[in-house]
């Protein structure tokens, strides 16, 4: 079984700054995805990254970008030109099976961005 | 696009009667659903996957008796939780794989229903 890791349960930093949420995951696979999901107040879950394991390079998207180090097995999110609307909780996700298995959770980063 | 919603949003039932969640993925056919379920302040949990036309699968410690799965569409799956008890109140979110979509492998999540079991 895989288990995802994250060692920090709030964060808080000022707008415009950047900020790096870390995330550990563990598994025996080699066919795996990786997310990074956002749950702001409302609960309603927002994709805001993904990586495919078998990638080297790291996804971006926007002010958003990935640390991907495999033989690591560490997964961290940057968030550049942090805004207020990025408040929220952020999860890291594993799926397995080639990205076909359901999610595996981290327990969460709630991510407070200061005016 | 890759919109899911969920039915109903919030729900209040009394202990011992059963209650139906429906999940639709609404631009996009989902031949596979899961189902989570999230405690307050507290991670999101996978209960079951749910496949159109077969039987679900459940992880380790969910009662399939308890929580009934069915995916009788490909745009549908149905939970149904069972003689609800007052430990069975949570916030359950299901999403849906868009197979065809830009990676095959997003899944995109309804808004949730808040259960409360009195």
């Amino acid at each position: 079984a895989q288990t995802v890791t994250q060692s920090q349960p709030e964060m808080s930093v000022q707008e415009a700054e950047t900020v790096t949420l870390s995330c550990t995951y563990d598994t025996s696979e080699s066919n795996y995805y990786l997310f990074w999901y956002k749950q702001p107040p409302s609960r309603q879950m927002i994709l805001v990254i993904r990586q495919e394991a078998y990638k080297q390079q790291n996804a971006t998207e926007n002010r958003f970008s990935v640390n991907f180090q495999k033989a690591a097995k560490s997964f961290s999110l940057k968030i550049s030109d942090s805004q207020l609307g990025d408040t929220a909780m952020y999860f890291c996700a594993f799926s397995g099976g080639g990205g076909a298995d359901g999610l595996t959770f981290g327990k969460g980063t709630h991510l407070i961005i200061q005016p | 696009g890759a919109v899911v919603s969920q039915h109903p949003s919030r729900v209040i039932c009394k202990s011992g009667t059963s209650v139906k969640i429906e999940c639709r993925s609404l631009d996009f056919q989902a031949t596979t659903m899961f189902w989570y379920r999230q405690f307050p302040k507290k991670s999101l949990m996978l209960m079951a996957t749910s496949n159109e036309g077969s039987k679900a699968t459940y992880e380790q410690g969910v009662e399939k008796d308890k929580f009934l799965i069915n995916h009788a569409s490909l745009t549908l799956s149905t939970l149904t939780v069972t003689s609800a008890h007052p430990e069975d109140s949570s916030f359950y979110i299901c999403s849906a794989r868009d197979s065809q979509g830009k990676s095959g492998v997003e899944q995109y999540f309804g808004p949730g229903t808040r259960l409360t079991v009195t």
